[in-house]
């Protein structure tokens, strides 16, 4: 059965870091391209980033280029999401989803993980 | 980036009675070479993460039921449920999958009437 169970989500303040991670489980995971995905609280769904199988890609929404980083750890079977500079507008749940056919769309989707930031 | 409009917002059907969601791309999503739509549509029920119901405009995942289908090509597509049953209530959303950033659609509410 595949899964995806995300991780680290809290209370940060504005200006602070938070690390996400992601565990895999049911699938090859090193055979997926992977993304995050976030959902602010009662909006939409807002695509954030994309790794290749490999990490050799990665690709980011202009908004948080330069302080969100996407890696991931095929040996750990892990996706992994660091935020720095968060904002408040960055408040949202934030999904872990495989992608089929190079980081088009996603197939399977994580619980998610709510950040908060608020002082 | 190209933007993705959906309409309505929400709609309320009968149970058994078809509804029909509409999704526009501010510019093709069609690739020439290969002649593919880079469009899927998504289902969210409350509480939950979203779940892919179609790819490519109009290839149903698996498991899938056939009352879900997808049509359309270009800019304008369409996510038909032909006969709505309960389990169906639920935030639609179209993403597409032409150019990066990926974007979805503002989402479609459908609810039984």
């Amino acid at each position: 059965e595949v899964q995806l169970v995300e991780s680290g989500g809290g209370l940060v303040q504005p200006g602070g870091s938070l690390r996400l991670s992601c565990a895999a489980a049911g699938f090859s995971f090193s055979s997926f391209w992977m993304g995050w995905v976030r959902q602010a609280p009662g909006k939409g769904l807002e695509w954030m980033a994309n790794i290749r199988e490999d990490g050799s890609e990665k690709f980011y929404v202009d908004s948080v280029k330069g302080r969100f980083t996407i890696s991931r750890d095929n040996a750990k079977q892990s996706l992994y999401l660091q935020m720095n500079s968060l904002r408040a507008e960055d408040t949202a749940v934030y999904y872990c989803a495989r992608s089929q056919t190079g980081g088009r769309y996603y197939d399977f989707w994580g619980q998610g993980t709510l950040v908060t930031v608020s002082s | 980036d190209i933007v993705m409009t959906q309409s309505p917002d929400s709609l309320a059907v009968s149970l058994g009675e078809r509804a029909t969601i509409n999704c526009k791309s501010s510019q093709t999503v069609l690739y020439s070479s290969n002649n593919k739509n880079y469009l899927a549509w998504y289902q969210q029920k409350s509480g939950q993460p979203p779940k892919l119901l179609i790819y490519w405009a109009s290839t149903r995942e698996s498991g899938v039921p056939d009352r879900f289908s997808g049509s359309g090509s270009g800019t304008d597509f369409t996510l038909t449920i032909s006969s709505l049953q309960a389990e169906d209530v639920a935030v639609y959303y179209c993403q597409q999958y032409y150019g990066s950033p990926l974007t979805f659609g503002g989402g479609t509410k459908v609810e039984i009437k």
